[in-house]
């Protein structure tokens, strides 16, 4: 069965600097997401990305974040300088894109970000 | 603007018992619905979800959930727990006017043997 997958599974980093955390969605699905759950909080959505731009965005991602596709198969989140809030498990998902309001969102694993 | 809250972060049942894990939604618009599970180190997987067609709605692993507008509520149960069971389950709403889903703060559910 097709599944999401996100690399690297655990990245530890120090404030300031960038990172950059990869995901392979499901190869023919079109509606690209990111959320991110800080430990013992919600999931929060983060972006969605479909057409190659952001369709949608939440209050989270100010400039310090970007989403890029660079290529067919990999989906980007960017953080350019990283502060220690930003700790957390980030996680992609991937949709068909028929109807996005209820198709249902295949998640990856989940990278968790450690900032110190 | 929409959310949902789960009520008890913890759950414990006994192996065989019945599974209630509560969801209520808050939303201005007509929601859609989903649960997910995470088993550890893994991915948020879907059980099931509500579309607006039938307000009982089956899922896997012998899951289902009504969605009650009057209560706000879409409650998730499974008439006799499995040890396999054991796992963290989120629920999320969704509306026409956006693609991004809301999560709850998910319940984490222990199964005794």
């Amino acid at each position: 069965e097709p599944e999401v997958t996100q690399t690297p599974s655990h990245q530890v980093t120090q404030m300031g600097q960038e990172v950059i955390l990869r995901c392979v969605p499901i190869s023919n699905h079109l509606y690209f997401y990111w959320y991110r759950q800080i430990l013992g909080q919600k999931v929060e959505f983060l972006v969605s990305f479909y057409n190659n731009e952001i369709s949608e965005k939440s209050e989270i991602f100010d400039d310090q974040f970007s989403v890029e596709r660079p290529d067919g198969s990999n989906f980007t989140l960017k953080i350019r300088s990283t502060k220690l809030e930003d700790s957390a498990m980030y996680f992609c998902a991937s949709s068909s894109g028929t109807s996005p309001h209820t198709d249902t969102q295949y998640f990856g694993p989940g990278t968790r970000l450690t900032v110190l | 603007a929409q959310s949902v809250t789960q009520l008890g972060s913890h759950v414990s049942v006994s192996e065989g018992a019945l599974v209630l894990l509560r969801c209520n939604y808050s939303s201005s618009v007509p929601p859609y619905l989903f649960w997910y599970v995470q088993y550890p180190n893994q991915g948020l997987q879907l059980l099931l979800k509500y579309t607006s067609a039938a307000t009982l709605v089956k899922g896997i692993n012998g899951f289902e959930a009504e969605f009650k507008k009057s209560e706000t509520s879409f409650h998730l149960t499974k008439p006799s727990a499995h040890m396999s069971d054991a796992a963290e389950y989120f629920c999320a709403v969704s509306v026409s006017t956006g693609n991004q889903f809301y999560f709850g703060t998910g319940t984490s559910l222990t199964v005794i043997p």
